[in-house]
């Protein structure tokens, strides 16, 4: 059971370059989530999503977008990455809103 | 205890020692309450949680509290050990509709052998 895998773990990008971050989970959940960590600001929820094709801003969403085409995938994209995204990107999937969230080993991405 | 800032707050206790960790919240509808531990290179990973209808629960070597009246929230960790070390987070939730919990910025646990 591999619960939540998150595709590539780490990545250096150049500024402007666009790429997408995979989030997959096995556990049949409806709700996933994507965030950024950055030091000492603790996890910042950037977009989520409720069900298969539904995704909704969250608390920084600006720079990044997402689909939910498959109930099992979370796609996180970055159009034209700049250094200001340089953060470990974490993808959380969990039953509910109420119910605790599963989450990957994160993405480390590192944006020059 | 969490706080707002660019530093993690620090909690140094040797082993076997117990551990109390604090998290203070400001939203009176928050409800549902989550606390996390998050080892280094790693994801964050469910400790325990508490709902509001309760004050107190325990798991295994771990126990939250729950004080609704001052909005404050500890997580106890019995016999501290080693592999304790750990960066752990609270989490709340509200009614109402929202899908969105809400972290803490964190506590950072060292446990010296």
């Amino acid at each position: 059971n591999a619960g939540v895998t998150q595709t590539p773990k780490f990545r250096v990008l150049k500024t402007g370059q666009s790429m997408t971050l995979l989030c997959a989970q096995d556990m049949n959940h409806e709700y996933m989530y994507w965030y950024r960590q950055d030091p000492g600001m603790g996890l910042r929820l950037i977009h989520y999503s409720v069900g298969e094709g539904t995704t909704a801003k969250g608390e920084v969403p600006d720079g990044y977008n997402v689909s939910r085409l498959k109930k099992q995938n979370f796609l996180l994209g970055l159009e034209s990455a700049a250094p200001s995204q340089t953060s470990v990107y974490f993808c959380a999937s969990s039953w509910g809103s109420r119910q605790p969230q599963h989450f990957g080993d994160g993405t480390r991405l590192s944006i020059l | 205890g969490e706080s707002v800032g660019l530093h993690l707050p620090t909690l140094s206790v040797q082993e076997g020692d117990n551990s109390i960790i604090n998290c203070a919240y400001s939203n009176s509808a928050s409800d549902y309450f989550i606390w996390y531990k998050q080892e280094s290179g790693k994801g964050p990973q469910f400790i325990i949680d508490i709902r509001s209808n309760m004050d107190k629960r325990q798991g295994q070597r771990v126990t939250v509290l729950l004080n609704k009246t001052v909005k404050h929230l500890s997580l106890q960790i019995a016999a501290t050990q080693p592999g304790d070390s750990a960066v752990y987070f609270c989490a709340e939730n509200s009614s109402g509709g929202s899908y969105i919990p809400t972290f803490g910025r964190g506590t950072s646990l060292i446990v010296h052998p």
